[in-house]
């Protein structure tokens, strides 16, 4: 079974400045996919980035960027620029898509605070 | 775009009541998820269909039954409710499988559902 680890439970950052939130997992998979998902105080998931496995160049999109490390089964996320909106529940979460196998495995989760 | 429907938004029950949540996918995803998410806890996986075919299980209780019908939507079937049953479940959906973004999920905006 795959497990996913956020060992971080809380991170403060400055408005405009840098954060990464951390993440690894556990898998004897070989083909695989990392996702990060927001969770504002709506409570709505959102996708906000995601990772192939056997793809080695980290994933970004606009602010956002990963650190795919897949020897050390770590996979950070990397948010510049921090923007009050950022502020939310960041989940990070492993896929198995082969077969039926496609459900998502989610960590426990790190609370975002950005400090105006 | 489309997205993911959900109803009711909000459910209040009595504990060994019922209750019926809907999925409606996005159109054209052929695979529906149920996650349940419990007060601070991360998203768990319950239950996935694709083609109206249960595809895959997780820790959903005996109780709950779920299935998929010949338009996609698909209803999550809870009975006995206990307390701790009151959680945000989510419905996910995905493209069909010659989609580029197969293993993508797009979440509903969840269910809360409160047992008193």
């Amino acid at each position: 079974a795959q497990t996913v680890t956020q060992s971080q439970p809380e991170m403060s950052v400055q408005e405009a400045e840098t954060v990464t939130l951390s993440c690894t997992y556990d898998t004897s998979e070989n083909n695989y996919y990392l996702f990060w998902y927001k969770q504002p105080p709506s409570r709505q998931m959102i996708l906000v980035i995601r990772q192939e496995a056997y793809k080695q160049q980290n994933a970004t999109e606009n602010r956002f960027s990963v650190n795919f490390q897949k020897a050390a089964k770590s996979f950070s996320l990397k948010i510049s620029d921090s923007q009050l909106g950022d502020t939310a529940m960041y989940f990070c979460a492993f896929m198995n898509p082969t077969g039926a196998n496609s459900k998502l495995t989610f960590g426990k989760g790190i609370t975002l605070s950005v400090r105006p | 775009a489309a997205g993911v429907i959900q109803s009711p938004r909000h459910l209040i029950k009595e504990k060994r009541e019922t209750a019926t949540l809907k999925c409606y996918p996005i159109p054209r995803h052929d695979t529906v998820y149920w996650y349940q998410q419990g007060p601070g806890q991360d998203p768990q996986f319950l239950i996935s269909f694709y083609e109206k075919m249960q595809s895959d299980k997780g820790s959903i209780p005996d109780r709950f039954s779920a299935q998929q019908f010949s338009d996609y939507h698909s209803e999550l079937n809870m009975s006995s409710l206990e307390l701790g049953d009151s959680a945000l479940y989510f419905c996910a959906s995905s493209p069909q499988r010659r989609s580029t973004n197969r293993n993508e999920q797009f979440f509903g905006p969840g269910t809360r559902l409160t047992v008193l």
